[in-house]
């Protein structure tokens, strides 16, 4: 079975400080899928990233990257130097094979607060 | 290009009521899930439609549950008769490649 794990239920930083949302997932596939996805207050889910399980690079996009790290099942993500428009829930989620046609397995989510 | 919606945005019924929610996906998808969120909880996978064929539906709770998709366009989720444990998020993302857009969700709460 799949499964997602965020240990972080909520954190709260000041501006500008970095902060990492952990993400640690279990799976029996060899072949899968992880992601990253952002829920701002209006409350629809904005993809961030798609990572597949041959691709252990680190990725970066402007303020926000990614650590994926198989030996440890886990697939991190970093805000550096956070906003306040960063302030949101945040889920990782899996899925195997074929991502865009397979269902995705959330973690429960960390509510991420940015303060002024 | 418009995104997903879903009709309403908010919907409060009572116990023992049907209630039934719509999800309209972007054109030219092919693939419509549904999942939902029950509060404090893990966005949970219920079904997945390609085109008017039902995939995968092993996340459906229950009998009392029934999603289609007429000719493969939009898609309807019905509760009848709805419990206080259906309450809610409501999600229809659709896919056309491996990402899948996401909506605001249909927020149901049942009293």
């Amino acid at each position: 079975a799949q499964k997602v794990t965020q240990a972080q239920t909520e954190i709260s930083v000041v501006e500008k400080e970095d902060v990492t949302l952990d993400c640690v997932y279990e799976t029996r596939d060899t072949t899968y899928y992880l992601f990253w996805y952002k829920q701002p207050p209006s409350g629809e889910l904005v993809f961030l990233i798609r990572r597949n399980s041959f691709d252990e690079q680190n990725e970066i996009s402007g303020r926000y990257s990614w650590n994926f790290q198989k030996s440890t099942s886990s697939f991190n993500f970093t805000i550096t130097a956070s906003q306040v428009v960063d302030s949101a829930v945040y889920f990782c989620a899996l899925s195997g094979r074929q991502g865009g046609s397979e269902k995705l397995v959330f973690g429960k989510g960390t509510k991420l607060t940015v303060n002024p | 290009e418009a995104g997903v919606t879903q009709f309403p945005s908010h919907s409060v019924i009572e116990k023992g009521q049907t209630v039934t929610l719509r999800c309209d996906p972007i054109s030219g998808h092919d693939n419509l899930y549904w999942y939902r969120r029950v509060m404090g909880k893990e966005i949970k996978f219920l079904l997945h439609f390609v085109k008017e064929s039902k995939q995968d539906e092993s996340g459906m709770p229950n009998n009392r549950f029934l999603a289609e998709r007429t000719g493969g366009t939009y898609s309807t989720l019905k509760v009848q008769p709805a419990e206080l444990e259906d309450s809610g998020v409501y999600f229809c993302p659709t896919a056309g490649g491996y990402e899948q857009y996401f909506g605001p969700g249909t927020r149901l709460t049942v009293t």
